[in-house]
């Protein structure tokens, strides 16, 4: 079975401030989508990005940056700059290639970002 | 284009009835998903529909829960019999298989279920 751990459950900054929330995963299936979901206050979540275990390379997109470590089964998630807008629950989740979706998303416990004004 | 939609969007209901919730997928989407949100067991993967098929029931909570999918569009998740336990937010998402992207689910707003 899958395991997806976030071990921060709160983390609360100042505006401007960089944060990193932490992503640690648990699979034996060497194929696997690694995922970040944003879920404000609204509830709904929102996709941020997709990665898949053969691609190792880090994606930064606007103050959003994504570290994939398969040596540490890590992909962490940073937030450079941050805004208000940013705070939110945070999920980091995965799925198995093989499954071909039958097996959902495993997700995290979602880490509750604060950017205090 | 129009994304994944819920309804209803809040649900109260008193123990021992029975409740059904709707889901509309993004339009094309053939993979279906239905997840239920707890403040105690988080994110819960309950079923998965390609098509209108489901391969496997077995993340469903108990024999109370049911689903079903029409084709390749509205899914609807049947409780019955509903306990406060059930109390949750039901979550759908769709992705469309096939193509690079069919592992990513896309969302909808969710279903707020109470029960009293």
């Amino acid at each position: 079975a899958q395991k997806v751990t976030q071990a921060q459950t709160e983390i609360s900054v100042v505006e401007k401030e960089d944060v990193t929330l932490d992503c640690v995963y648990e699979t034996r299936d060497t194929t696997y989508y690694l995922f970040w979901y944003k879920q404000p206050p609204s509830g709904e979540l929102v996709f941020l990005i997709r990665r898949n275990s053969f691609d190792e390379q880090n994606e930064i997109s606007g103050r959003y940056s994504w570290n994939f470590q398969k040596s540490t089964s890590s992909f962490n998630f940073t937030i450079t700059a941050s805004q208000v807008v940013d705070s939110a629950v945070y999920f980091c989740a995965l799925t198995l290639f093989s499954g071909g979706g039958a097996d959902g998303l495993t997700f995290g416990k979602g880490t509750h970002l604060i950017i205090q004004p | 284009g129009a994304g994944v939609s819920q309804s209803p969007s809040n649900k109260v209901t008193e123990k021992g009835k029975d409740v059904e919730l709707r889901c509309d997928p993004i339009s094309g989407h053939t993979a279906l998903y239905w997840y239920r949100q707890s403040l105690g067991q988080g994110l819960e993967f309950l079923i998965y529909f390609q098509g209108n098929s489901a391969p496997d029931k077995s993340g469903l909570p108990s024999d109370r829960f049911s689903a079903e999918r029409t084709g390749e569009s509205v899914s609807t998740l049947t409780i019955q019999r509903t306990q406060q336990e059930d109390s949750a937010v039901y979550l759908c998402a769709s992705s469309l298989a096939g193509t690079s992207d069919q592992e990513t689910q896309y969302f909808g707003p969710g279903t707020r279920l109470l029960v009293l």
